[in-house]
């Protein structure tokens, strides 16, 4: 079974220049998830998507980052502009539903420097 | 809301020796609880599970980890270290509706040959 496809997998930018993530969630999975992982920390959720609609989207800086599913399946991340702060890795996840019981499956994640 | 403490950030063994990576969680419900393992360059992957059933939980790769409710712990287990076990390990705590992942700090482990 293929898993969660993410590219790229790295990426340099300046700052003020913007970014886009693409993820593939696998086949199935109404459920995608989008984290912020800083070097040094945990992975933060910044959007869950259930289907094609938004369920959580409150840690996502609205300024700059937006992110959309369009007819439900492929997801993309977008940045702009990057901030030095951004530097992180995107995880992108998803799961069959969004309740609990069901294991969210990762990606590699999109490495970001923002120089 | 919810949330988890691991104790140590970073933890050494030698090979063949007892792995223990401890976590504390708060949440105001009963909680869906999980450790997750990230190899270097590698997506997180799931090692176990606790969702109300048995206290004890059983995982992939030998690691087992215990929910004890009085002590508020989901400490993580192996009797055996192998070099390959060498990562950073993640607990976590799910929201109420098993929705939103909420990620310790993270332990890195080292295992000594």
């Amino acid at each position: 079974e293929a898993g969660v496809a993410q590219s790229p997998r790295y990426k340099i930018i300046e700052k003020r220049q913007s970014v886009a993530f693409w993820c593939n969630p696998i086949s199935g999975h109404a459920t995608l998830y989008w984290y912020q992982q800083i070097l040094g920390q945990g992975p933060k959720l910044l959007i869950q998507f259930q289907n094609n609609g938004v369920v959580d989207d409150s840690q996502l800086p609205k300024d700059r980052f937006s992110a959309e599913r369009l007819k439900g399946v492929d997801s993309t991340l977008k940045i702009q502009p990057a901030k030095l702060e951004d530097s992180a890795v995107y995880l992108c996840a998803s799961s069959l539903a969004g309740n609990s019981g069901n294991t969210i499956y990762f990606g590699e994640g999109s490495w970001l420097t923002v120089v | 809301a919810q949330s988890v403490t691991q104790l140590d950030s970073h933890v050494s063994v030698s090979e063949g020796t007892p792995v223990l990576l401890r976590c504390n969680y708060s949440s105001s419900y009963s909680p869906s609880l999980f450790w997750y393992v990230q190899h270097p360059n590698k997506g997180l992957q799931l090692l176990l599970k606790y969702t109300s059933a048995a206290t004890l939980v059983k995982g992939i790769n030998g690691f087992e980890a215990e929910f004890k409710k009085s002590e508020t712990s989901f400490h993580l287990t192996k009797p055996s270290a192998h070099m390959s076990d060498a990562a950073e390990y993640f607990c976590v705590v799910s929201d109420k509706y098993g929705n939103k992942l909420v990620f310790g700090a993270g332990t890195i482990l080292r295992v000594k040959s």
